[in-house]
């Protein structure tokens, strides 16, 4: 149990494109989201928290107008990478708990390359 | 903030046992979590020791927690080529806070 699945799992696209990808909790309700940023050979950084129905609660130094969250519904979160740039290129990996305190479990990440 | 520290590599030799540590700072962590991430790939959760356990065995995994140092470990027994990847733990210090160490690269070696 406590799949997530993350759609998709490798973009390649021009500068100035804007990019989604989706998270989904196929076997549970995902009251929280989680979406990550991991740069090569390091930790994952929490870019933001979103509860579902709600706005989502953005880290520290995190554009929210360049990473757009929508937790529309209890199985799906999308995070959009509006006129991404060659920075913005990443391993995007989000993650999904339950109601309470619950351990998170992960998608399989995302790996966004901006020409 | 918290701080979760972990060291960088660890080779063993196929059916040796690996330890990989893992430190941190605050005290009021309530779960630490093990992670597994192979290359290109997400973050599997192994398991997890609530705050007040000492120890906690799930088949070939056995997780130490010493609440008083702040030191965890993960211990895999029989380790096997396919446990070559990168380990992180993690602290959470609330609902939402889950603070993850620098991750360790375990190189099983055959």
């Amino acid at each position: 149990g406590a799949v997530v699945s993350q759609h998709p799992s490798w973009v390649i696209c021009k500068s100035g494109t804007s990019v989604k990808i989706e998270c989904r909790s196929l076997d549970f309700q995902a009251t929280t989201m989680f979406w990550y940023r991991q740069f090569p050979k390091q930790s994952l950084m929490l870019m933001a928290t979103s509860n579902e129905g709600s706005k989502a609660t953005y880290e520290q130094g995190v554009e929210k107008d360049k990473f757009l969250i929508n937790h529309a519904s209890l199985t799906l979160s999308t995070l959009t990478v509006t006129s991404a740039h060659p920075e913005d290129s990443s391993f995007y990996i989000c993650s999904a708990r339950d109601v309470g305190v619950q351990p998170q479990h992960f998608g399989d990440g995302t790996r966004l390359s901006i020409l | 903030g918290e701080d979760v520290e972990q060291s960088l590599f660890l080779s063993v030799r196929e059916g040796d046992s690996s330890v990989i540590n893992c430190t941190y700072t605050d005290s009021s962590s309530t779960y630490l979590y093990w992670y597994k991430q192979e290359p290109g790939a997400g973050l599997q959760l192994l398991t997890y020791i609530f705050s007040n356990m000492d120890m906690k065995q799930d088949q070939r995994l056995t997780v130490l927690l010493n609440k008083k140092d702040k030191h965890l470990s993960l211990r895999i027994a029989d380790t096997q080529t396919g446990d070559s990847a990168i380990y992180f733990c993690a602290d959470q210090t609330g609902a939402n806070n889950l603070f993850f160490g620098t991750g360790t690269r375990l190189t099983v070696i055959p």
